[in-house]
């Protein structure tokens, strides 16, 4: 069963630092993208970025670009999303999910149980 | 960037009826050269994350009940639960894998009635 699982909710203060994980199962790592998505309170859908892992190769989008990183270990079968520098408005749930590629994009699934980020001070 | 729209917001169906939600982009995700919909369609229940039900826009991924359908080309989409049951209450997105960013719409809540 290919199983996305992610690390735990987090409470930190503006302009801390923050990693959160989400490690995969159930297929071979390296040949699907990993990519984040956001969902702020009471809110849509908001694409992140996402990576290859068998390069670490990234997109991201550009709301986003500069304040957000993704990076993989392929050792451990695990993505990663941080920040140096948090902001309030980064408080959100945050979901991970292997991406069925198709040209320059694809659809998701599965989805991991998402991960509350909670910015305040 | 695309921008997904959804119809409508909210609606309340009577257990064993049809629910139909409206998608539209803001620019044709249609790819010419494979004659294909870039368009995915989500479920998102109470406290769990979101479940793929269609890709291509019509094609219903593996295990999700036949009573779930999709339709439409171009900009202008549409995704219909016949016989709606009790489980299918939730929020339905769809997404654009087209072009990036992938975008989403704003999600339609579908309640019973």
């Amino acid at each position: 069963e290919v199983q996305l699982v992610q690390s735990g909710a987090e409470v930190k203060k503006p302009g801390e630092s923050l990693r959160i994980s989400c490690k995969a199962s159930g297929y071979t790592f390296s040949q699907h993208w990993i990519t984040w998505v956001r969902q702020m309170p009471g809110k849509g859908l908001e694409w992140v970025g996402r990576i290859d892992p068998t390069d670490s190769y990234t997109n991201y989008n550009p709301s986003l670009q500069g304040h957000v990183a993704i990076s993989v270990d392929t050792a451990s079968n695990t993505a990663y999303l941080q920040w140096s520098s948090l902001r309030a408005s980064d408080t959100a749930i945050y979901y991970c999910a292997r991406v069925i590629m198709v040209a320059s994009g694809g659809w998701l699934d599965p989805w991991g149980p998402g991960a509350q980020v909670t910015v305040s001070s | 960037d695309i921008v997904m729209t959804q119809s409508p917001d909210s609606l309340a169906v009577s257990l064993g009826e049809r629910a139909t939600i409206n998608c539209k982009s803001s620019q044709s995700i249609l790819y010419t050269s494979n004659n294909k919909n870039y368009l995915a369609w989500y479920q998102q229940k109470p406290g769990q994350p979101p479940k793929l039900l269609l890709y291509w826009a019509s094609v219903r991924e593996a295990g999700v009940p036949d009573r779930f359908s999709g339709s439409g080309s171009g900009t202008e989409f549409t995704l219909t639960i016949d016989t709606l049951q009790a489980e299918d209450v939730a929020v339905y997105f769809c997404h654009q894998y087209y072009s990036d960013p992938p975008t989403f719409g704003p999600g339609t809540t579908v309640e019973i009635k």
